[in-house]
Parts: C-alpha cells; sequence; structure tokens
C-alpha cells in the first residue's frame, strides 16, 4: 500500500470548516483513499473514501487531486466533538492472500477550538 | 455505535501470562480483524479471519495467534506476555464477499491490556 503523509497537527475554530490535507504520491490506480478517525481511547471511525472522484456524505466532503497524488478531508462545519487525530490511509484493492489490511500512519490531531 | 463489541474493556496481566481477547463482529459481517495500538502511535494490523480462517497477517510473531467461530465472532490469545504487548487490542469487522473485496472496516471500542 502507497505512503502517505498528513501534517502532525491542525486547529480549527468552531463552526469553521476543518481541511485536512494529505499526500499519497506514491498511489497506485487501483488503490483507494479512506478517511478514519479517533476520539480519544476509543476505536478508530471510518469517515469517508473514494478512487478518484469528489465524496461527499453526512460526515465530510473527499477532495482527490486530478493526478490522485493528494487529498483533502473537509469537514463543513466542525465542533468540539471533531476533535481527534484524523487518519488518511490509501489502500489497494483486496488481496485475497494477504488480507484486507489497513496500515495507519501517525495520523492528524485535530483541534478543534471554541 | 458501530455494533462491534469487544471484551473485556480493560485487563490487567503480569509478564509470561497468556490472555484471550474476544470479539462479535457487525451483524452481517463476515470478517474480522485485529490490530494493536501502542500508545502515542496509529493501530497496527496484526492478523485477519475470514469464514474461520486467517486471510493474512502482519509483522507479529506467532505468540499472537487467534480463532474464528461459525457466528464470526472471534478471539484473540497472545502468549508469553511482555511488557511490550501493552497496548488497545481493536477489532474490526467488515462484509467482505469475493465480489465486493474492498469493504469498509468497522472498529469496536478496543480492550486495553497492560503488562506488568
Amino acid at each position: 500500500d502507497a505512503k502517505t503523509t498528513q501534517p502532525p497537527s491542525m486547529d480549527c475554530a468552531e463552526g469553521r470548516a476543518a481541511n485536512l490535507p494529505c499526500n499519497h504520491s506514491t498511489i497506485s490506480g487501483n488503490e483507494y483513499v479512506y478517511w478514519y478517525r479517533q476520539i480519544h481511547s476509543q476505536g478508530p471511525q471510518y469517515i469517508i473514501h473514494g478512487l478518484k472522484n469528489n465524496e461527499t456524505n453526512e460526515m465530510a466532503s473527499l477532495i482527490i487531486t486530478e493526478d490522485r497524488k493528494s487529498s483533502t478531508l473537509i469537514l463543513p462545519h466542525a465542533t468540539l466533538r471533531d476533535t481527534a487525530v484524523y487518519y488518511c490511509i490509501v489502500r489497494a484493492r483486496n488481496q485475497e492472500t494477504s488480507g484486507s489490511r489497513l496500515t495507519f500512519g501517525e495520523g492528524t490531531q485535530l483541534t478543534v477550538n471554541p | 455505535e458501530t455494533g462491534v463489541t469487544q471484551s473485556p474493556t480493560h485487563l490487567i496481566k503480569t509478564r509470561g501470562q497468556q490472555v484471550t481477547l474476544r470479539c462479535s463482529s457487525q451483524s452481517g459481517h463476515n470478517t474480522v480483524s485485529w490490530y494493536q495500538q501502542a500508545l502515542g502511535q496509529g493501530p497496527q494490523f496484526i492478523f485477519q479471519y475470514y469464514r474461520e480462517e486467517e486471510n493474512g497477517r502482519g509483522n507479529f510473531p506467532p505468540r499472537f495467534s487467534g480463532l474464528q467461530f461459525p457466528n464470526y465472532s472471534s478471539e484473540l490469545n497472545v502468549n508469553a506476555l511482555e511488557l511490550d504487548d501493552s497496548a488497545l487490542y481493536l477489532c474490526a469487522s467488515s462484509p467482505k464477499t469475493w465480489d465486493r473485496p474492498q469493504e469498509t472496516q468497522y472498529f469496536g471500542p478496543g480492550t486495553r491490556l497492560l503488562v506488568l
């Protein structure tokens, strides 16, 4: 799976949009971009994923650049409860012999301030 | 709430002991993955079980073993515990099928293991 690079920390004001960047310059054509977040001492929570088109759900939007070498997770109106570590993960289509593992990096600690 | 449950929530063991952690997958999910998360780090993949067989393993020694049962629940067993095994152990389930292998994994709350 391709390696990802994220800033270690970011701050955002409550009510503002939080834009979390991720670089994945070695991504290959069959690899998806996944985003998870982990609130302190809880299990990671799935947010969104995409292959090459932009995606939106009730939690967030995912913008993937045309060359697919980077992406941005957007939380449109951040709240204090969005304070968490956000993980960007690039994951190949499942290899049946190796298991569909998620390879987590260090993530970005997002702090939403009142 | 993902519907994935884990037990116990917390556990304290001493070095050299053995431990069994349990996971119940979300309804309809046939695949269970286990991860270890040391303090301040991201989760690391231990192994995955699909239809009661191991289907992929990370860089963990053989003293980490697992089982999956016909109801798709799973156990993680760790023998000869070491101090470095202290971590949050996470279970994730997914509804993998042969024609839709790229399925999202949903995590449980984890079991926090402390080895003294």
